[in-house]
């Protein structure tokens, strides 16, 4: 299967932890998105990067949010001093830069805060 | 905010077409209609785009209204695991992230 993957696909941790998260995208596919989903909502967007270049961040991505994708492949997901609000399933996603950029969804990573 | 409505839950009976209804009357010429769904606890599955044009794929086809301010999306012969929430999503092809609203969750009735 050559989709989108994401590691852990769950994860449980105590608030005030830190944890990280991993996407890998479609191979030839140069646009990663990060979105993160509350239980009866839609995804929501965080943010995404072009190669390694993080083009735009939403302000749901605190100061305790971070992401990178430093050889424009793989990305990170942290979290920091996790929050129980932080408790949602965290989706990655990729896109190709040429033709109309549909993006193709991971499995997600479900994150529960005690 | 979302740039489409739609029902928030609809019932088809299994081996019937299940056609979904999306209104997006402020669409923008150069914006897409897409369509994703959602099975429980996975990630959205792509299903099919259109511009203008009535679309048809291997799972699904999909239907512009000449105005292109609705659509619907047709799944031929619904089965059971057809059961999820169906996103209809309008973005310029090359925008960068998805608006989703909240859908329409489908149950297939056996």
């Amino acid at each position: 299967d050559t989709g989108v993957s994401q590691d852990p696909r769950h994860k449980i941790t105590k608030r005030g932890q830190n944890v990280t998260f991993r996407c890998d995208p479609i191979s030839e596919h140069n646009r990663l998105y990060w979105y993160r989903q509350t239980l009866g909502q839609g995804p929501e967007f965080l943010t995404y990067f072009q190669n390694e270049a993080q083009l735009e961040k939403s302000r749901l991505l605190s100061d305790r949010f971070s992401a990178e994708r430093p050889k424009g492949s793989f990305s990170t997901l942290e979290i920091q001093r996790t929050e129980q609000g932080d408790s949602a399933m965290y989706l990655c996603a990729s896109s190709s830069l040429f033709g109309t950029d549909t993006q193709y969804f991971g499995p997600g990573t479900r994150l529960t805060v005690l | 905010d979302a740039k489409t409505t739609q029902p928030p839950s609809m019932d088809c009976a299994e081996g019937r077409a299940a056609n979904l209804p999306c209104n997006h009357s402020t669409i923008s010429g150069n914006e897409y209609v897409y369509w994703y769904r959602q099975i429980h606890s996975q990630g959205p599955q792509y299903i099919i785009h259109g511009l203008k044009n009535n679309e048809t794929n291997e799972m699904a086809s999909l239907i512009i209204t000449e105005d292109r301010k609705s659509s619907t999306l047709i799944l031929p012969h619904a089965t059971l695991r057809d059961t999820a929430v169906y996103y209809c999503i309008v973005r310029v092809g090359a925008d960068d992230k998805i608006i989703f609203g909240k859908g329409t969750r489908l149950h297939i009735l056996p």
